[in-house]
């Protein structure tokens, strides 16, 4: 399948900072990236769709402001988490999906980010 | 919106055992469905996959059965390997939709 990957694998981080975490496919061109965050012992919950040379898109609930997303390339998107705080702790994967809108897409996921804020 | 469990039904087989995981999905425009496996600390990894004018499609030990009727899905992994313990997330394509939406998995369990 094809590979994506997501750097840092883990962060640590006082409050206050902000943290940028790096989604890249490593094999195929990604029109369209995910980012998700998981809470321990829960499913995946999407936050926003990335869209190369667009603005994400995202879900309810999920602050644009605090979550910057950026998607310069089609190998590459950017999640940055602005001032953060103890509660934005969690684990953060992102996902590419190449091909035609429409066709079968499979999503590929990175590995995660396992984000700590003290 | 997301699918998001609480509390992740496990189950629990002897090595050797056939395992089955099930989940329900909720939206007749699905079109495609995706079983992944997550291991703690990792990414979802892609299993197996089915169209939804398909009612089976087999891998390798992995077996997926698509009930359209009743929207259920299910993941058959034959002769479960101490490997195969992890938590395992159904995933559909709604139409309209860009990104996949997930049911709220299930813990693997293979007891030695």
């Amino acid at each position: 399948g094809a590979v994506v990957s997501q750097h840092p694998s883990r962060v640590i981080c006082k409050s206050g900072t902000s943290v940028k975490i790096e989604c890249r496919s490593l094999d195929f061109q990604a029109t369209t990236m995910f980012w998700y965050r998981q809470f321990p012992k829960q499913s995946l919950m999407l936050m926003a769709t990335s869209n190369e040379g667009s603005k994400a898109t995202y879900e309810q609930g999920v602050e644009k402001d605090k979550f910057l997303i950026n998607h310069a390339s089609l190998t590459l998107s950017t999640l940055t988490v602005t001032s953060a705080h103890p509660e934005d702790s969690s684990f953060y994967i992102c996902s590419a999906r190449s091909g035609v809108q429409g066709a079968r897409e499979t999503q590929y996921f990175g590995p995660g980010t396992r984000l700590l804020v003290l | 919106g997301e699918n998001v469990g609480l509390h992740l039904p496990t189950l629990s087989v002897q090595e050797g055992d056939n395992s089955i995981i099930n989940c329900a999905y909720s939206n007749s425009a699905s079109d495609y469905f995706i079983w992944y496996k997550q291991e703690s600390g990792k990414g979802p990894q892609f299993i197996i996959d089915i169209r939804s004018n398909m009612d089976k499609r087999q891998g390798q030990r992995v077996t997926v059965l698509l009930n359209k009727t009743v929207k259920h899905l299910s993941l058959q992994i034959a002769a479960t390997q101490p490997g195969d313990s992890a938590v395992y997330f159904c995933a559909e394509n709604i139409k309209g939709r860009r990104a996949l939406t997930f049911g709220s998995g299930t813990r693997l369990q293979v007891q030695p």
